[in-house]
């Protein structure tokens, strides 16, 4: 049972837009913690794809964007690409957990 | 460009002490400026933070771990290590060494290629 809440999964066609839902609580986003996105490539290990809400790391295209609200954080793609299919993971931290590093159980996205 | 590597056995048996080290290269481990983590992802499944180690030895573990786990830093060597005590196959996964920068505002920036772990007799 992760801390952040993703749907397992998610699918998309080429081109269409696709929203990521991380779901928290008080003690973690809603405590006003970074939270950060990781896309992981099959076999590979994952990469940071936006750090802090909305900071896209290097070489990341600005298809990729994030929002946060509350006790949730989002990801959004646009323009889905056949490489964007990857599992797809949020991260924070909680200060019921001694400020643990906590992330989501991650969402698998499929493009059709 | 900084780069991890894991190292350690491949196969642990049951109530034994897992060992991972990670060699960094093209970066100094005795920074301020950074964060030395070790995460994990069982077969199919997500990722799970076990703990970090500061540059002076600070560290600061998952208190939701079911096993016992230290992790210590070698600065002459530019390494840090990893130790799951009495393992179970609970901790059969691929674990990954990860550097972060020094800050909540910071992601996970570099990461080790993973090292698969089985517990098995």
């Amino acid at each position: 049972q992760s801390v952040l809440t993703q749907p397992p999964s998610l699918s998309g066609a080429p081109g269409q837009r696709v929203t990521i839902s991380c779901t928290g609580s008080s003690s973690n986003i809603g405590a006003g913690y970074a939270v950060h996105w990781y896309q992981q490539l099959p076999r590979t290990a994952p990469k940071l794809l936006i750090s802090d809400t909305d900071n896209r790391a290097s070489g990341v295209p600005d298809r990729f964007s994030a929002s946060r609200s509350g006790t949730s954080a989002s990801l959004a793609i646009t323009g889905l690409q056949p490489e964007d299919e990857a599992d797809y993971y949020c991260q924070s931290y909680d200060s019921s957990l001694s400020n643990s590093w906590v992330f989501g159980g991650g969402t698998k996205l499929t493009v059709l | 460009q900084v780069h991890l590597q894991e190292s350690g056995p491949g196969l642990v048996k049951p109530s034994q002490t897992l060992s991972l080290t990670c060699t960094v290269s093209g970066g100094s481990i005795d920074s301020a400026d950074y964060y030395w983590s070790w995460i994990r992802q069982p077969p199919g499944k997500g990722l799970e933070w076990i703990g970090y180690i500061y540059h002076s030895g600070t560290t600061s573990y998952n208190p939701s771990l079911k096993s016992p786990v230290s992790i210590s830093i070698d600065t002459s060597k530019n390494q840090f290590s990893l130790k799951v005590s009495s393992v179970t196959a609970a901790d059969t996964a691929v674990y990954y060494c990860v550097r972060s920068g020094n800050g909540y505002m910071y992601g996970i920036e570099n990461w080790g290629q993973g090292a698969l772990v089985t517990v098995s007799s």
